[in-house]
């Protein structure tokens, strides 16, 4: 079984300041991990993949992510928000094989100038 | 490459009635799965295709249905339509099979309203 959990439906921060959005996985194998950002009424766009390399992991528009098997975590980071971050972020986590994809609830963004 | 594709991208539909939705993968992508979403329920899955067959499957009723065909495009199907299925339907391709697979690219959508 595998599950997904993003703690923070709604996070606001100051345009400028550090982006920390929370995920939490739970999967009976060595997990595969996504990021999504969806802008409104947009389908979800990759922003960033573990798939058992290296645990820091890059991706576009300046985002990175951990993973952490002993926190069962996958936290995205920015360092710096733009207001074009404001979107909603889904965490999502596939157990390997063919399993289908499990996502998060979401974490909306709000980045206030 | 040409990104996935899913027509049509809005639709309006009245209880009871059926409707289609399509959606083109990337080229050389060989699975398409296809989510539900909704701003109660989120995003949930409701089936993938590979290589024409099933390979999972979401816990829909069975109103909900779809199929893949040979060149990968894949339709689904919802009828008997309720208030309740009117939501955004997304559309996912990945490679399938191999290193690599695991990621999904997403169409735009399909927003479904039923009245």
């Amino acid at each position: 079984a595998q599950s997904v959990t993003q703690l923070g439906s709604h996070v606001s921060v100051s345009e400028g300041a550090l982006v920390l959005l929370r995920c939490n996985y739970s999967s009976s194998v060595p997990p595969y991990l996504f990021w999504y950002v969806q802008y409104p009424n947009q389908g979800l766009q990759l922003l960033l993949k573990y798939t058992s390399a290296a645990t820091l992991v890059k991706g576009i528009n300046g985002f990175e992510a951990e993973f952490k098997k002993s926190e069962t975590s996958f936290h995205l980071t920015k360092p710096s928000a733009h207001m074009s971050d404001a979107a909603e972020y889904f965490c999502a986590v596939r157990s390997g094989g063919y399993q289908k994809v499990t996502f998060g609830t979401g974490t909306k963004l709000q980045v206030i100038p | 490459k040409a990104g996935v594709t899913q027509t049509p991208r809005y639709l309006i539909k009245t209880r009871g009635q059926q409707v289609t939705l399509s959606c083109s993968p990337i080229s050389g992508h060989r699975s398409v799965s296809w989510y539900q979403q909704t701003p109660g329920q989120g995003l949930q899955f409701l089936f993938e295709y590979f290589s024409e067959t099933q390979r999972n499957k979401g816990n829909f009723p069975g109103r909900f249905s779809g199929r893949q065909f040979s060149n990968s495009r894949s339709e689904m199907n919802v009828s008997t339509l309720e208030l309740g299925d009117s939501a955004l339907y997304l559309c996912a391709s990945s490679i399938g099979q191999g290193t690599g697979s695991y990621e999904q690219y997403f169409g735009p959508g399909t927003r479904l309203t039923v009245t």
